[in-house]
């Protein structure tokens, strides 16, 4: 079965500081997604990451797949306020259940002036 | 320009009616999910497809049916509503490639 962990669940950071998200998850995949949603919406996509060392950036963000490792991270450098959302993490599904989409718990990231 | 369409958007059923939450996508995608979001909470996976006719239980799957007749359409099915199933259900479809997955915009379901 499955599973995806996050951590941390929750983050408060000052604006201006750096953090990494962590990604792991327990079965064969290549296949990773990071989203974001704000409260009260839907699920917005950040990253697709489709391969070993695959690297993607957009603004502050950066996510990475180590896919040997079972784990992705997403960086996110000099945090603004703007950034304060959910992020989540999800993985396909090699193994038993070919094909579902499994997602972590979230992280709950608060940038504070 | 449609993505993936959920209706509807909020829905109060009283304990022990049924309903269906609808879900279409005009992506031509093989791949489709319904998950269910508690307050505060992650996503979890109630019912999957892989394709037309294809159905699959995800974590989360009692009380609820689906059905796949076509690749546009994915309905839930709730046959006896509980106040369990008190939560926001988003549908999701995704291509076999390298794409993202594609939500619509949830359906707020309260039971009574």
């Amino acid at each position: 079965e499955l599973k995806v962990e996050q951590n941390p669940l929750f983050l408060s950071m000052q604006e201006g500081k750096n953090y990494t998200i962590y990604c792991n998850y327990s079965t064969t995949s290549d296949r990773l997604y990071w989203y974001r949603q704000d409260p009260g919406k839907s699920l917005e996509s950040l990253f697709v990451l489709l391969s070993n060392g695959a690297v993607k950036q957009e603004g502050r963000l950066m996510a990475s797949l180590d896919t040997k490792a079972r784990l992705s991270t997403l960086h996110i450098t000099a945090a603004v306020h703007d950034l304060s959302a959910t992020y989540f993490c999800a993985v396909v599904n090699y193994g038993g259940s070919q094909g579902n989409l499994i997602f972590g718990k979230g992280t709950k990231l608060s940038v504070k002036p | 320009n449609a993505g993936v369409t959920q209706t509807p958007k909020f829905r109060i059923p009283k304990i022990g009616q049924s309903m269906t939450l609808q879900c279409t996508q005009d992506m031509n995608h093989n791949y489709m999910y319904w998950y269910r979001q508690d307050p505060g909470m992650g996503l979890k996976l109630i019912y999957y497809s892989v394709g037309a006719g294809i159905t699959d239980k995800g974590e989360v799957p009692n009380g609820y049916n689906v059905s796949r007749s076509t690749t546009e359409d994915f309905p839930l099915r709730l046959e006896l509503a509980a106040p369990s199933q008190t939560s926001v259900y988003f549908c999701a479809s995704r291509s076999g490639g390298g794409t993202e997955a594609f939500f619509g915009q949830g359906t707020r379901l309260t039971v009574v």
